[in-house]
């Protein structure tokens, strides 16, 4: 079973307007992180976002907003004011356990493609 | 300015040829890891290492072997290439202190075996 879920291949927004990236997640650990990293079509992927399971309130960078609902299991990435700049694949990803020296799950992508 | 930097960003090998894939990076990270991204199927872990000379194997590591002798430096080798090899490879690298650290990633070295 997958443990991140992205369940979006393809996304479309018109400039300027919000836009929400779905993610559901499958852990029993207490203790877990979420993450939002983008990928450009140059390739680096660039880390925007991250959610611990502890944090009282949702992560906020920027442009870039985590809905996060622990009871339903969802990580949601909310991006406002969308720009052209934001055409990009986008993945989840979450860290289990508590521990230092973690190894993070990514989901399969979505396709983000802001329309001007 | 932080950075991992990947040796090759587009190579062309043949079947059974051994291919080096090489990562360094400059931020004295500890964890070092090595994906690889095919669409559709996100990113999948081949090998991780948590310090220097040591290893462990992620989800695909068949196919694969790595090398880490120095901090900076984590390769990815692949011993005879195959066709079904042909994808993108990338490094990322953290730092082993604090649970929320994110991975810092390479741009990429996209493989074709012909």
């Amino acid at each position: 079973a997958q443990k991140i879920t992205q369940t979006q291949p393809g996304m479309f927004v018109q400039e300027k307007e919000a836009v929400t990236l779905d993610c559901t997640y499958d852990t029993s650990d207490p203790s877990y992180g979420l993450f939002w990293y983008k990928q450009p079509s140059s390739g680096e992927m660039i880390f925007l976002i991250y959610q611990g399971s502890y944090d009282q309130q949702n992560a906020t960078e920027g442009r870039y907003s985590l809905n996060f609902q622990k009871a339903r299991k969802s990580a949601n990435l909310v991006i406002s004011a969308s720009q052209l700049g934001d055409s990009a694949m986008y993945f989840c990803a979450m860290r289990e356990g508590g521990g230092g020296s973690y190894i993070p799950t990514f989901g399969r992508g979505t396709s983000l493609i802001v329309h001007p | 300015d932080v950075k991992v930097t990947q040796s090759s960003r587009y190579l062309v090998k043949r079947t059974g040829e051994k291919v080096f894939l090489e990562c360094v990076q400059d931020m004295d990270h500890e964890n070092m890891f090595w994906y690889r991204q095919d669409p559709g199927l996100g990113l999948r872990l081949i090998y991780f290492s948590y310090d220097v000379k040591m290893k462990e194997k992620g989800d695909i590591p068949e196919g694969y072997s790595v090398s880490r002798e120095k901090k900076e430096r984590f390769s990815l080798i692949l011993e005879s290439a195959s066709t079904n090899q042909t994808s993108m490879y990338l490094c990322a690298s953290r730092r082993d202190r604090g649970v929320s650290g994110e991975l810092f990633f390479g741009e990429g070295s996209r493989l074709t075996v012909l």
